[in-house]
């Protein structure tokens, strides 16, 4: 079964500084799905980014951008330029493709500091 | 914005009764799914639905839980006889896309539920 590591419960970032997220993830598929949720206090999870593993390219949204390692399982996730809107919950997740099952990590709290 | 809705925001419920929980998805999506969030724990599937059928559905989802979109606009989750260990918060998903693409979900603000 497909497992999701995020192995930082909680990080912290100075305002307008950068901060990385972890996320590995262990599969013996090849084709899937990798995504970032963010969920704010009002706890309504929305997408960051997301990824498809077919692509060597990494995905880049405005100040959020990722580290996709296919070969070591590796997805973080980048905030650069952090605000204070950044402040939420961050859950990796991992779809099969051809599956609909998505599998989160257990999260990691930002917060940011003025 | 459409966006996916939920109520109730939050049921208290004596262990054993049977509980509805429901969610309107975005008006132009074709799949629909439950997941729950148990306190401090990650966050699970339970069960996604795709033309009127269950696709998939996980372990946790056994016999208890049931789901059906009676109207063509609400998805519900009913739990029959509730255990302490139901006690969650219930996020109703959807999306306008599943198999073979990048499917992304959106995601209602969740119900909490607490069996007592």
């Amino acid at each position: 079964a497909q497992t999701v590591t995020q192995s930082q419960p909680e990080m912290s970032v100075q305002e307008a500084e950068t901060v990385t997220l972890s996320c590995t993830y262990d599969t013996s598929e090849s084709d899937y799905y990798l995504f970032w949720y963010k969920q704010p206090p009002s706890r309504q999870m929305i997408l960051v980014i997301r990824q498809e593993a077919y692509k060597q390219q990494n995905a880049t949204e405005n100040r959020f951008s990722v580290n996709f390692q296919k070969a070591a399982k590796s997805f973080s996730l980048k905030i650069s330029d952090s605000q204070l809107g950044d402040a939420a919950m961050y859950f990796c997740a991992y779809r099969s493709a051809g599956r609909n099952d998505m599998r989160f990590g257990a999260g990691t709290r930002l917060t940011v500091k003025p | 914005e459409p966006e996916v809705t939920q109520t109730p925001s939050h049921q208290v419920t004596q262990m054993g009764q049977e509980v509805i929980l429901r969610c309107v998805p975005i008006s132009n999506h074709l799949y629909f799914y439950w997941y729950r969030q148990i306190l401090g724990q990650k966050v699970e599937f339970l069960v996604s639905f795709y033309n009127n059928e269950i696709s998939e559905k996980s372990e946790i989802f056994d016999d208890q839980f049931s789901v059906e979109r009676p109207d063509g606009s609400n998805f519900t989750l009913k739990i029959r006889s509730t255990k302490l260990e139901d006690s969650a918060m219930y996020f109703c998903a959807s999306s306008i896309q599943g198999l073979l693409t990048t499917g992304e979900l959106f995601f209602g603000e969740g119900s909490r539920l607490t069996v007592l």
